[in-house]
């Protein structure tokens, strides 16, 4: 299968500890995004990367956040300090493209089920 | 204003009946638009992407586009209890750095009554 694939599928942790996920993308597809949803939300933008280049990132993303894109494969999701709002589902999605104009559809991964405790 | 608003629902149909979803978008300069399905506890899965005003047809699922009032809708004709899901609208939003997101609405809560 080469659709999006997230790792881990759910992760239970302790307040204040640190978390990294990671996403593999469609191998073709240079886009990559990481949004955040949460029960009766819509996915919720959290940052984009194009290749390497981390483009946009959400003013919603604390400092605690950050996320990579090495070498325009796969990303890295990272948590600081975990807090009880972190709680979420965290969603992957990538796609093709280039400028601006029509953008081609996102394909998301099954995303990752972060608890806090 | 919502940037990408939806009625919340639970939009109740009984089946083989037609099930309209709409959405409201704030940017004029929106040029993409799409509708995906999520069933509870899973990821969404996209279903029918459209750029152009006018309606956008395929299999049991027609999707509906209209610039000048900023609306965009998805109707699917014979609704099957399979259907019943949360349906989300998204738009893409061009950002003064010339990069862009999708904004997603808050979804629809379908429900086909058998």
């Amino acid at each position: 299968d080469t659709g999006v694939s997230q790792d881990p599928r759910h992760k239970i942790t302790k307040r204040g500890q640190n978390v990294t996920f990671r996403c593999d993308p469609i191998s073709e597809h240079n886009r990559l995004y990481w949004y955040r949803q949460t029960l009766g939300q819509g996915p919720e933008f959290l940052t984009y990367f194009q290749n390497e280049a981390q483009l946009e990132k959400s003013r919603l993303l604390s400092d605690r956040f950050s996320a990579e894109r090495p070498k325009g494969s796969f990303s890295t999701l990272e948590i600081q300090r975990t807090e009880q709002g972190d709680s979420a589902m965290y969603l992957c999605a990538s796609s093709l493209g280039y400028g601006t104009g029509r953008n081609q559809p996102q394909h998301f991964g099954d995303g990752t089920r972060l608890s806090i405790l | 204003q919502k940037e990408v608003e939806q009625n919340s629902g639970p939009l109740s149909v009984p089946e083989g009946a037609i099930a309209s979803l709409n959405c409201t978008y704030s940017d004029r300069g929106s040029q993409s638009f799409f509708w995906y399905r999520q069933y509870s506890g899973k990821s969404p899965e996209l279903i029918m992407s459209i750029y152009s005003n006018g309606d956008k047809e395929d299999g049991r699922f027609t999707a509906q586009l209209n610039k000048a009032s900023q609306y965009v809708s998805l109707l699917i004709r014979d609704s099957q209890p399979s259907d019943s899901a949360t349906y989300l609208c998204a738009v893409n939003k061009i950002l003064r750095s010339g990069t862009y997101k999708y904004i997603f609405g808050t979804g629809t809560r379908l429900k086909v009554l058998a």
